[in-house]
């Protein structure tokens, strides 16, 4: 059964970091592409990154390009999304997701994330 | 970057009904479209993917179809566990983006 379990959400301060985690597991982690998708609170789905098995393709949205870091670890069987410069308009439940390279197949539950002082 | 447009944003059905959504993207995409249902305080559930075809352990009451720009996701028969809000999604480029939602309220 293909499980995917965030981590590392909570509250952050505007302009602080915070890094999640994905553990995933009843799959080849290595062979798929994953991504971070978000919901803000009462609001829609956005899509935020995805890397490929091997780390050599990597995309953002515009609105986290340069302060977001996708990245995984394939020994480990774990996606990680840094976090940096954070802003109010981060608050969401953010998804680690499994793809292929351009849609979504396996879901994880997510992990509040609260940018606030 | 390529825009979907979800109609209606809310709709109200009885069990038993049939309900169509329907998705437009901003420029051709193919057949590149997914849909997703997600119920209330849960995490979304891939239902569809290339337009038409069902993700393994879907019921067969849900079906989609189109190609091009317009999209459609049919639910032939509503049951009581399809009240939720479900969203469409273009797999043709990036950024990906999705529609704004459809949420499918018990009459």
């Amino acid at each position: 059964e293909v499980q995917l379990v965030e981590s590392g959400g909570g509250l952050g301060q505007p302009g602080g970091s915070l890094r999640l985690s994905c553990a995933a597991s009843g799959f080849t982690f290595s062979s798929h592409w994953m991504h971070w998708v978000r919901q803000a609170p009462g609001k829609g789905l956005a899509w935020v990154s995805r890397i490929n098995s091997d780390e050599n393709i990597i995309t953002y949205a515009d609105s986290v390009k340069g302060r977001f870091t996708i990245s995984r670890d394939n020994a480990k069987n774990t996606l990680y999304l840094q976090m940096d410069s954070l802003r109010a308009e981060d608050t969401a439940v953010y998804y680690c997701v499994r793809g292929p390279r351009y849609s979504f197949d396996y879901w994880g539950l997510g992990t509040l994330v609260t940018v606030s002082s | 970057d390529i825009q979907m447009t979800q109609s209606p944003s809310s709709l109200s059905a009885s069990v038993g009904d049939r309900v169509t959504i329907t998705c437009w993207a901003s420029q051709r995409i193919g057949t590149y479209v997914s849909w997703y249902q997600q119920r209330p305080g849960k995490a979304p559930k891939s239902l569809i993917y290339d337009a038409s075809s069902l993700q393994s352990g879907v019921p067969s009451r849900f079906s989609g179809s189109g190609s091009g720009t317009d999209f459609t996701l049919t639910i032939s028969s509503l049951q009581a566990e399809d009240f939720a809000t479900y969203y469409c999604q273009q797999s043709h480029s990036s950024p990906l983006t999705f529609g704004g939602g459809t949420k499918v309220e018990i009459k």
